[in-house]
């Protein structure tokens, strides 16, 4: 079956442009979340979507950062203003059930966007 | 604050058995999971504990102690496709409506011939 997919996978964005991220999460997942990792680092945590709800932002480094879902399926994580520091890969992952409801609520990971940013 | 720890860099020889560690402070606990992570791809799940003890699943065991803060991944039968790095995350009680998941820096894992 269909895994979380991404795209683009890659992205090269001068200083000060404007990117935007796409996640297709597994059809019928109502969790939805986005992390950055930096190079040899973990995932960080960014945002979280119940459906089309953004119930956390806390992760967000910046007002740069724009993050949306608005049919509770697929979402874009949108950068404005472009910064050398937001050069990273940014992962999407998504969970069936909404955070809180089990324990166990694994979540499965998309490949990520490599965002270079020059 | 948060933090979790686990070493940087291991390496290991194919067929013997490593063992990987990772301590954590966090606010809260709600579940400790353990990922795969091969370069440029998805990190995939191997393991969870919410409770204390061992949890086997095929080559890959992980144990858990939530008195102590202490969790670590065992891996067997080591073959060279076990080269990646292994992240161990954990799971925040206190996250918000998230519950997200707070993850170390990751090992990364060296099998040689």
């Amino acid at each position: 079956g269909a895994g979380v997919s991404q795209s683009p996978r890659y992205k090269v964005a001068k200083r000060g442009q404007d990117v935007a991220l796409r996640c297709d999460p597994i059809s019928g997942h109502v969790s939805l979340f986005w992390y950055q990792q930096a190079l040899g680092q973990g995932p960080e945590f960014l945002t979280y979507f119940q459906n089309e709800a953004q119930l956390d932002k806390s992760g967000l480094p910046s007002d740069r950062f724009f993050a949306e879902r608005p049919e509770g399926s697929v979402s874009t994580l949108k950068i404005q203003r472009t910064q050398q520091e937001d050069s990273a890969v940014y992962l999407c992952a998504s969970s069936l059930v909404k955070a809180g409801s089990s324990s166990y609520n694994e979540q499965f990971f998309g490949p990520g966007t490599r965002l270079t940013v020059l | 604050g948060q933090n979790i720890d686990q070493p940087t860099e291991m390496t290991a020889t194919e067929g013997a058995i490593v063992q990987i560690n990772c301590t954590y402070q966090t606010s809260g606990f709600n579940g400790l999971f353990w990922y795969q992570q091969h370069a440029g791809e998805a990190p995939t799940f191997l393991s969870y504990n919410v409770l204390d003890g061992l949890e086997e699943k095929g080559r890959f065991s992980s144990f858990l102690s939530r008195s102590k803060g202490y969790s670590y991944l065992l891996l067997k039968e080591l073959q060279m496709k076990d080269s990646a790095s292994y992240l161990c995350a954990v799971r925040d009680l206190y996250g918000g409506a998230t519950n997200k998941l707070i993850f170390g820096t990751g090992t990364l894992l060296a099998v040689q011939p």
